[in-house]
């Protein structure tokens, strides 16, 4: 069973700020947080992922609570290609992926 | 290539009949896993391949369903005597070294089985 609650579904306008929230209250101490996404008619794609840190990398920013309970992905400039279902994972660094639902994002002009 | 390929893209069979679908990992990634996606619904995990060993088969739904690794590239995931509900699209993934590393996907295999 998915560990992660994410919201059904999100709007964006183009262009401003993407912010997409999981909580994940019952997180062990060693498993990481995983974000992926899914455009329409293809195969997952890794986002970034993160322990404790906040992470940031070119497509974009991880932000984890000091208590590690709940995270935020943040897309900084939301385009239209960014409309894709969003998977928060939580897992173990040597488990398999569990994919919940997601957050389906759709990114307006 | 530079990605995970898999074929064929689009599979459609008739009820009872078996299918082959291929997945070409990221040259060099030693580790393969499968999954399936139902209409509308989430990736399920179907098998874990480490080099050409399976040590985690749990996802597999059914005893009509194997999957097989040869020299340490190619997988193939077999389906005898396909049924309606194994319609689904069938995704592969592969990473470097094994669970710890990230994932990359690939396009998918979408079957049909009417």
């Amino acid at each position: 069973d998915a560990k992660t609650t994410q919201p059904t579904s999100m709007d964006c306008a183009e262009g401003r700020a993407a912010n997409l929230p999981c909580n994940h209250s019952t997180i062990s101490g060693n498993e990481y947080v995983y974000w992926y996404r899914q455009i329409h008619s293809q195969g997952p794609q890794y986002i970034i992922h993160g322990l404790k840190n906040n992470e940031t990398n070119e497509m974009a920013s991880l932000i984890i609570t000091e208590d590690r309970k709940s995270s935020t992905l943040i897309l900084p400039h939301a385009t239209l290609r960014d409309t894709a279902v969003y998977y928060c994972i939580v897992r173990v660094y040597t488990d398999k992926l569990i994919f919940g639902t997601g957050t389906r994002l759709q990114v307006f002009p | 290539g530079a990605g995970v390929s898999q074929s064929p893209s689009n599979k459609v069979t008739e009820k009872g009949k078996d299918v082959e679908l291929r997945c070409d990992p990221i040259s060099g990634h030693t580790a393969l896993y499968w999954y399936r996606q139902s209409l509308g619904q989430g990736l399920e995990f179907l098998i874990y391949f480490q080099g050409n060993s399976a040590p985690d088969k749990s996802g597999l739904p059914s005893d009509r369903f194997s999957a097989e690794r040869t020299g340490g590239s190619v997988s193939t995931l077999t389906i005898q005597r396909t049924q309606q509900e194994d319609s689904a699209v069938y995704l592969c993934a592969s990473s470097s070294t094994g669970l710890a590393e990230t994932q990359y996907f690939g396009p998918g295999t979408r079957l049909l089985v009417l």
